[in-house]
């Protein structure tokens, strides 16, 4: 599987619009790019997922580079809610792979 | 629709001892994954399972084993349990195969699973 990188933690405050980035320089071509979050306490849950196009949903929007090698996944007013684990994960749509999960970003959201 | 449910929520064992988790995934789903999450290794594919086969294995010794029944729902079994088996073990449930545009999990809360 191709490797994401995430930063550690990242900080915001509440209502305020947050960019959580992520490279995958040796993405593939077939190579979709998923994100899911896990909130304290539960199962990871999908946020979003894109291929080569932006992409928005009632969550959050995904933006994704030209060369593909790097993407950012954006909430638009981050709430207290928002506050979890975030990953960034490559899946190959040819083959029949699990998800491979990083250490992904834990964001704190301030009041 | 119900979310994918899981049981016990909580289960303490011994060392030694042998262990077995259900998942029940979303109704119509017939593919069902476990996980394993633990905070020095993160969250770690176990094996997959669609229509009772198991499709994909992760790098997991011959203690993890599980198996998928005709309605989908899936057991995992830990035997001989050691102390770092204490973990959180996740259980996906999605429409398909792994792989696919598009295809997203829908994870359960999971058992959290103490080792003594």
């Amino acid at each position: 599987d191709a490797k994401t990188t995430q930063p550690n933690s990242m900080e915001s405050n509440e209502e305020e619009p947050v960019h959580l980035p992520c490279n995958h320089s040796t993405i593939s071509g077939t190579d979709y790019i998923h994100w899911y979050r896990q909130l304290p306490s539960q199962g990871p849950e999908y946020v979003i997922h894109g291929l080569t196009s932006n992409v928005n949903n009632r969550m959050a929007s995904l933006a994704i580079a030209e060369d593909r090698k790097s993407s950012t996944l954006i909430l638009h007013r981050a709430t207290l809610r928002d506050a979890a684990v975030y990953y960034c994960i490559l899946r190959d749509v040819n083959y029949g792979q699990n998800f491979v999960f990083g250490p992904g970003t834990r964001l704190s959201v301030l009041p | 629709k119900a979310g994918v449910t899981q049981t016990p929520r909580y289960l303490i064992k011994t060392r030694g001892q042998q262990v077995t988790l259900s998942c029940s995934p979303i109704s119509g789903h017939r593919s069902v994954s476990w996980y394993q999450q633990t905070p020095g290794q993160g969250l770690q594919f176990l094996f997959e399972y669609f229509s009772e086969t198991q499709r994909n294995k992760g790098n997991f010794p011959g203690r993890f084993s599980g198996r998928q029944f005709s309605n989908s729902r899936s057991e995992m079994n830990v035997s001989t349990l050691e102390l770092g088996d204490s973990a959180l073990y996740l259980c996906a449930s999605h429409n398909r195969p792994s792989g696919g545009a598009g295809e997203t999990q829908y994870f359960g809360p999971g058992t959290r699973l103490l080792v003594l």
